[in-house]
């Protein structure tokens, strides 16, 4: 069964204080690993897809990469702005159109 | 711009009385799907359409059953909601592929 563990829960941080989330991933055949960023009460939005292991993918102050068996999503100088939860999913070969996404980490950055 | 809408954003229903919540894309993808978020979980899939073939997950409630008119619009109908079933319903969209999806706002469900 695919599966997909992230960590920490919940992460705390001062503002400018770098840190990265884990995104471990058990899937047949990796066709895909998505980050996501949601807010309270919204929909997640979409961050970055990443394809192969080494691939790197920047956006602002997150950057994420892809081993063969997990993700980070580093965060660098972080503003409480980005406070959010974090969410990751995998696609596996023969799923079809379906991802497994992780439970999330939830980021609080303080001022 | 191009987006994935839901409506109503929040909608209060009775036990066991039916409700409908619907889904409309400009983003011409033929992939739809949906699903239930509570409290601090990972999203978890109800249903999703290629095109108009419907795929249904294993573990859904009978209860939840779905509608997709034509590519751009879904909808999500409980028959009967329980208390159980008081959540946020996201629907997502995709272009064929496999490629990432991407969500709409929401609509919070509230049973009482």
């Amino acid at each position: 069964e695919d599966q997909v563990t992230q960590s920490p829960e919940a992460l705390r941080l001062q503002e400018g204080e770098s840190s990265s989330l884990n995104c471990s991933y058990t899937v047949s055949g990796l066709r895909g690993l998505f980050w996501y960023r949601q807010d309270p009460g919204k929909g997640p939005e979409f961050l970055f897809t990443l394809y192969s292991a080494g691939e790197e993918k920047e956006k602002e102050r997150l950057k994420a990469t892809l081993t063969k068996k997990e993700s980070f999503l580093h965060i660098t100088a972080p503003k409480p702005e980005d406070s959010a939860t974090y969410l990751c999913a995998a696609r596996a070969s023969g799923g079809y159109q379906k991802v497994t996404f992780g439970t999330g980490t939830k980021l609080q950055v303080i001022p | 711009d191009a987006m994935v809408i839901q409506n109503p954003r929040y909608q209060v229903t009775q036990f066991g009385k039916p409700v409908t919540l619907s889904c409309s894309q400009t983003l011409n993808h033929n992939v739809m799907y949906w699903y239930q978020q509570k409290s601090s979980q990972a999203p978890k899939l109800l249903f999703h359409y290629y095109d108009k073939d419907f795929n249904n997950e294993a573990d859904t409630p009978d209860n939840f059953q779905s509608r997709r008119p034509n590519t751009s619009f879904c909808f999500l109908d409980i028959r009967s909601p329980g208390l159980g079933d008081a959540a946020m319903y996201l629907c997502a969209t995709s272009s064929s592929g496999g490629h990432e999806q991407f969500f709409g706002p929401g609509t919070r469900l509230t049973v009482l």
